[in-house]
């Protein structure tokens, strides 16, 4: 199974910052790392897939980059909205696998 | 819009069969896409369960895939999870979604959720 690392576990920002998750793959997957947010108590939804491709009706501050193993998500300028969780999950080969995930709490 | 719904016991004792199904309203499930389950126990992180599809092909967590059987009926726009002889560490809530397997992998839509505990 292709493992999935993110760093940090946690992180604290101000409403404004600039926050970036970085996720690791045992593993290449090509562009094949989607990222999610979830909020207590909710569902994880689907932020990025492919890498980079932006879903429908995220906003435009989140941005994907990377391929093989290497990726990041980046917030340009965090908002009060944005406080929550968020996961990778490589969908390159079965089974599908997430990172531990990364928890966004207000500084 | 395509919507997905969880439904079944919130409660069931050990060494029991654990049974859910996801309801698809929006998309019809022999259209295409691939479907899964995916829980995630209390405080902890996400575990993919299995997905299927419709022609009946289906992929299990190799670590379940002696107790878990995913089917579809398409005839009620349905698929669902039983999951035998289940102990305290399948307490999680567990999601249902749709998937495009082949292409990104990616978990596009989800459903609620539903906690199930096990218990006596």
């Amino acid at each position: 199974d292709i493992q999935m690392t993110q760093s940090p576990s946690s992180l604290s920002a101000s409403i404004g910052d600039r926050v970036t998750i970085t996720c690791r793959a045992s593993q290449s997957i090509s562009s094949k790392l989607n990222w999610y947010q979830q909020k207590p108590g909710t569902a994880p939804k689907l932020l990025i897939y492919a890498a980079s491709s932006l879903q429908s009706g995220v906003p435009s501050r989140f941005s994907g980059s990377g391929s093989g193993t290497d990726f990041t998500l980046t917030i340009s300028s965090l908002q009060p909205g944005d406080f929550a969780t968020y996961y990778c999950q490589q969908g390159y080969s079965t089974p599908p696998t997430f990172g531990q995930g990364t928890k966004v709490e207000i500084k | 819009q395509v919507q997905l719904q969880e439904s079944g016991p919130g409660l069931v004792k050990p060494s029991e069969t654990l049974s859910l199904t996801c309801t698809v309203s929006g998309y019809s499930i022999s259209s295409g896409f691939y479907w899964g389950w995916i829980r995630q126990p209390p405080g902890k992180g996400l575990e993919w369960i299995g997905t299927t599809h419709h022609s009946g092909r289906t992929y299990y967590n190799t670590s379940l895939k002696s107790r878990l059987t995913i089917s579809v009926e398409t005839s009620k726009n349905q698929f669902s999870l039983k999951l035998s002889s289940v102990t305290a560490a399948d307490t999680a809530v567990y999601y249902c979604a749709m998937t495009d397997l082949l292409l990104d992998g990616a978990f596009d839509i989800w459903g609620q959720g539903t906690m199930v505990t096990v218990s006596s």
